[in-house]
């Protein structure tokens, strides 16, 4: 298996625009889950899908994130417009039955840098 | 609210020694608790899945403990080799995990 896919892998842009983070999860997964790595904050969950209904997206900050999973091979989390402080690591992880547990597989992560 | 605790500073060791890190919480039962390895430039890389009627875990050179009335874990690695350096994160819950800041290790030959 190729493992969770997460494009693009770098991503610079100016305050003000949208930015769209692609995710892939593992083949038969039904989890999947958006999380934001800083020096400050650590890892951060933003939200999670379960059999693509989102479940908990208390994480989210702001009005500005919006997340999709329209089937079960794919995933967005969309920043609209974005801002500075946006600037992190996005990680996709996906988990689901046949895991043997709750353990996460996670995506190599999208740098995100708005100027 | 939920707090999790790991040292923050850098734990370096000479290589063949144990390597024992800690991850404390508060204000959180969880019913799972997992160690992730992260090395720089890549995702956190699932370890080992404790749960809270399990006292210990292990898998090959690593070893996990819960104690939930200390409300604590300790991770080691035994035998230990520079390839272990890396950041090591603890994480509590079932789906909805919650990511301590994580204590980066330094195994020096």
């Amino acid at each position: 298996d190729a493992g969770v896919i997460q494009s693009p892998r770098h991503e610079v842009t100016e305050m003000g625009q949208e930015v769209t983070l692609r995710c892939k999860p593992i083949s038969g997964h039904n989890s999947l889950f958006w999380y934001r790595q800083t020096m400050m904050r650590g890892l951060e969950l933003l939200i999670y899908f379960n059999n693509n209904v989102p479940i908990d997206d208390s994480g989210m900050p702001e009005d500005r994130f919006s997340a999709k999973m329209p089937n079960a091979s794919f995933s967005t989390l969309k920043i609209q417009p974005s801002e500075p402080r946006d600037s992190a690591v996005y990680f996709c992880a996906s988990t689901g039955t046949g895991t043997g547990g709750y353990e996460q597989y996670f995506g190599p992560g999208t740098r995100l840098t708005v100027t | 609210s939920q707090k999790i605790e790991q040292n923050s500073e850098a734990l370096n060791i000479q290589e063949g020694k144990t390597a024992t890190l800690t991850c404390n919480y508060t204000n959180y039962s969880p019913a799972y608790l997992q160690w992730y390895r992260q090395d720089p430039g890549r995702g956190p890389v699932f370890l080992l899945l404790i749960r809270e009627n399990e006292k210990e875990k292990r898998k090959e050179r690593l070893k996990v403990t819960f104690d939930t009335t200390l409300k604590q874990s300790l991770f080691h690695i035994t035998a230990s080799q520079p390839a272990d350096s890396a950041t090591y994160l603890c994480a509590l819950g079932d789906n909805k995990l919650i990511f301590g800041a994580g204590t980066r290790l330094a195994v020096h030959p």
